[in-house]
Formats: C-alpha cells, structure tokens, sequence
C-alpha cells in the first residue's frame, strides 16, 4: 500500500530533551515536506527537500532540522524542544514534477507533540 | 511568491444545506490548485485538483470548484452537505512548472448539523 508514515503519533516531553520525529515514504517521491498544524493557523511548511542530500528552510524553521539521505525517509528533529513547538505535525510527500499527479501532496497521520 | 486566503474561517450548516467555500490566491503566472480535507483526528487527504482544461472540477463525495482565473478563484462547492462532511478543508496553489513549494490557506473548519 502507498503510504507515508510517521512515528511516533504521539510524544509528550519536556523542555530540552532531544526528539526525533521519524517519517517515511514508499512511493519514490523526489520531494518531502514537514508541516506543523496549529489551531487558527492553518499550515505552516518547516522544511522541504526537493531530493536526497537537498533541504531547504519553508515558513517556521526555527528550532528545527531535518535530513534526507535516502529517499524515501525524511526526520524532523528538534534539538532543544521547548513549549512553543507544541503541535501535530505532518510529513508530506509529492511525486517528482513532469508526472501526471505532480504537486500532489500526500500526508502522513500526523504525530501530536506535547512539550512541557 | 504566491499566497492563498480562505475567507471563511468557520462555517456552520444543517444537513441538505448547499456550500460554497471562498478560496483565492495571488500569483501571476499559471497555478496548479488544489482543495484537502481533514476529517477530525485525520491527516490531510486530496478532495480535488485542478491542474489544467475544464474549469470545473469534480471531486470525491459530491464536491465540485470552479477556476475562475480573472477573479483568482478556486471555491469549493457542494449542493448538499451531510454530516459526515464535518472536517476542515484547505485550499492550496503551486506554480505550474516551478518549484514543489505548496502555499495552503489557514483552513475552513465546517460543522455540519444533523
């Protein structure tokens, strides 16, 4: 089955402690994405690769880093969570330009984090 | 760079009532658009695209949008809404041809009454 996944789906930590945010995806997408979702807010791109070893910061990087290298897995990690990282965030990944269903997001289920 | 506004934050209807979510974008060169859906406690899932031709759209579950490229619209329609249609949709634009960056709306959150 075509999926992204992410784990864990739910974290709750404290401030400080270092935490990676697994996601992977089975479809050979060229490009993957991190969203954070936050009430009134709507959502908010963290950071993008547009292939392995290509990362670039989207809106809210602050605080936050990634990796690609290997295509199909992207992880966030926070270095030094702290309260206002508090959110359910998305990894998202999109076939490569030129195809059919270019630009196509698909979403993984999301993992809700808790920082206190 | 483009940018999206959903004008309706919050909408709440009765079940058979018709819909219309407002989205529109800025950018000047040719867009791909597009309209997700998030069911409560879900992840975001594809409603519709359109990518190029007809400027009228069908969706899963009975949605419909309308490009209107003059007004810089893409809004969301459905004649009938159920229940089941509660969730929050997001309007989303990418350049055609360029960049994979997707610029999404702040979202609609839509409550459907029985």
């Amino acid at each position: 089955e075509a999926q992204v996944t992410q784990n864990p789906r739910y974290l709750i930590t404290v401030t400080g402690k270092k935490l990676t945010v697994t996601c992977s995806q089975n479809m050979n997408h060229e490009y993957m994405s991190w969203y954070r979702q936050d009430p009134g807010l709507g959502l908010r791109q963290i950071y993008y690769s547009m292939n392995v070893e290509v990362t670039d910061k989207g809106d809210v990087p602050e605080g936050y880093k990634v990796s690609r290298k290997e295509k199909r897995n992207f992880p966030l990690i926070l270095e030094s969570p702290s309260p206002n990282q508090t959110s359910l965030y998305f990894c998202a990944s999109s076939p490569p330009w030129g195809r059919g269903d270019s630009y196509e997001q698909y979403f993984g289920p999301g993992t809700r984090l808790t920082v206190t | 760079a483009q940018s999206v506004s959903q004008h309706n934050h919050h909408v709440i209807l009765s079940e058979a009532a018709s819909l219309e979510l407002g989205c529109n974008y800025s950018y000047g060169g040719t867009v791909n658009l597009f309209w997700y859906v998030q069911y409560p406690g879900q992840h975001l899932q594809l409603l519709l695209k359109y990518f190029s031709g007809d400027p009228l759209v069908k969706g899963i579950k009975g949605f419909e949008a309308e490009f209107i490229k003059s007004k810089f619209s893409f809004n969301l329609r459905k004649p009938s809404v159920q229940w089941s249609d509660t969730a929050e949709y997001f309007c989303a634009v990418t350049a055609s041809g360029g960049s994979y960056i997707p610029t999404f709306g702040r979202g609609t959150s839509l409550i459907v009454h029985p």
